[in-house]
């Protein structure tokens, strides 16, 4: 599988500032994601980002809240904007699969603390 | 849209004893279905996955079972170990829509 990272591997924010987590892949990948994983709940998708256009997101999350830029196909970023507490999460990226698209493989995941 | 439910929340197995997570989907659509480990504190990490052309699939003390028809499936570890301590999640998704919806969770605790 590929070498995630992510950056930073953690933070405390306070609120009403913005932070942006950034995911590099080392190899070339059409599909990445983000996903949010608030404490002790389980994985959930905040959006596809897609090389060339704008990112896709799902239902509960819009673009001014989590922009997203994915400018080539190595590396995407996340931004959580306007922060409060409940943003506190772990936040992962994960990219697909070599020739496997179906198949996701995680980043080691930011852990955002907002006060 | 998806929706992946997975039981039990929790589960408390005997060292060396079997231990079995289910979950059960809702769109048919589905065809293919991973399951993740997570440790504390750390990622996601794909153990087993099973596409829909197959009921069963095996790798060393890990199975995953399929039943199409009743759309569940399910996660059996035998001869658990300390090791096998962790966070279990389920997803599905579908060929050409690549999103992955994952089960609540299941946290598995081996007691020596």
């Amino acid at each position: 599988s590929a070498v995630i990272s992510q950056k930073p591997s953690r933070d405390i924010c306070q609120r009403g500032t913005s932070l942006t987590i950034q995911c590099q892949v080392d190899s070339q990948v059409t599909m990445m994601f983000w996903y949010r994983q608030q404490p002790g709940q389980s994985l959930t998708l905040i959006a596809t980002a897609n090389q060339g256009s704008e990112a896709t997101y799902e239902s509960g999350f819009v673009i001014d809240k989590f922009p997203i830029s994915r400018p080539n196909l190595t590396f995407s970023t996340l931004t959580v904007s306007n922060m409060s507490p409940e943003d506190s999460s772990i936040y992962l990226c994960s990219v697909e699969g070599r020739g496997s698209p179906e198949t996701q493989y995680f980043g080691p995941g930011t852990r955002l603390l907002v006060l | 849209g998806e929706n992946v439910e997975q039981h039990p929340s929790t589960l408390s197995v005997q060292e060396g004893d079997s231990a079995v997570i289910k979950c059960t989907y809702s769109d048919s659509a589905s065809n293919y279905f991973p399951w993740y480990k997570q440790e504390l504190g750390k990622r996601p990490q794909l153990i087993i996955d099973i596409r829909s052309n197959v009921g069963e699939k095996k790798d060393q003390r890990i199975a995953v079972t399929l039943n199409k028809t009743a759309k569940h499936f399910s996660l059996h570890i035998t001869e658990t170990q300390p090791e096998d301590s962790a966070v279990y999640f389920c997803a599905a998704s579908y060929r050409g829509n690549e999103k992955l919806t994952f089960g609540t969770g299941t946290r598995l605790t081996i007691i020596p």
